[in-house]
């Protein structure tokens, strides 16, 4: 079955870059959404299609994807980013979430 | 505005079956899927399916394959999710979430205010 890797944490100064990669067999290929989730709060979509933002969404969360290897980026990091995050894609009729990343606010 | 709006809390004995409830408002219930998405404590997300609000066509995770049901009634636009012989592992905070479904594959862009149910003998 299909697996998606996300390392457990990533830590980042206020105003510098967050990057925060999502890893899967040619996940180039596929489609890949990413979610926010703050603590005792339901996940909240910042990133469909690889790189589309919802409306609401600041324009500092960016998505990438090629390769083995799907990038969500949070440029100008504030404290109010520092939450869980969530790649997820469609596989063989379902679906499938990394394990998580938590992003620190230094 | 878009909502989604979970039954509450639930306590349940080991064995047990229970079912939420996800009421939609804001939009066309039908033109849209519902998924389930658990997270146990301290856990990261679990997809546990999805089911057409249009034809209630069904997709399950495999290993919750006939344990989960999800039901949809579209003349209150709610759907369900009932899950059977309940184990403490059941344990989590159950989501709905709306699903935006292409041929790229699904996303969900609107989520519940979660469902606690606690299996506890």
């Amino acid at each position: 079955s299909y697996v998606l890797t996300q390392p457990p944490s990533v830590s980042v100064a206020p105003g510098k870059t967050a990057r925060i990669t999502c890893g899967g067999n040619n996940i180039g290929s596929k489609s890949v959404h990413w979610y926010q989730q703050k603590p005792g709060q339901a996940p909240v979509l910042v990133i469909y299609y690889d790189s589309d933002r919802p409306s609401g969404i600041p324009e500092r969360f960016s998505g990438s994807n090629s390769g083995n290897t799907a990038t969500l980026t949070i440029s100008r990091v504030e404290a109010g980013d520092e939450a869980d995050y969530y790649c997820q894609v469609w596989d063989s009729s379902s679906d499938l979430f990394g394990g998580g990343t938590k992003l620190t606010v230094l | 505005q878009v909502q989604l709006v979970q039954s509450g809390a639930e306590v349940k004995k080991p064995g047990a079956s229970v079912k939420v409830s996800c009421k939609a408002s804001g939009y066309t219930f039908t033109s849209y899927g519902i998924s389930w998405v658990r997270q146990a404590p301290g856990q990261g997300l679990e997809w546990m399916g999805w089911i057409s609000a249009y034809n209630g066509n069904t997709n399950y995770a495999q290993k919750l394959q006939g344990r989960v049901t999800m039901t949809t009634d579209t003349s209150t636009s709610t759907a369900y999710m009932e899950l059977r012989s309940l184990r403490s592992d059941d344990t989590a905070v159950y989501y709905c979430a709306r699903a935006v479904v292409a041929a790229a594959g699904r996303f969900f862009d609107y989520w519940g205010q979660g469902t606690l149910v606690t299996v506890s003998s």
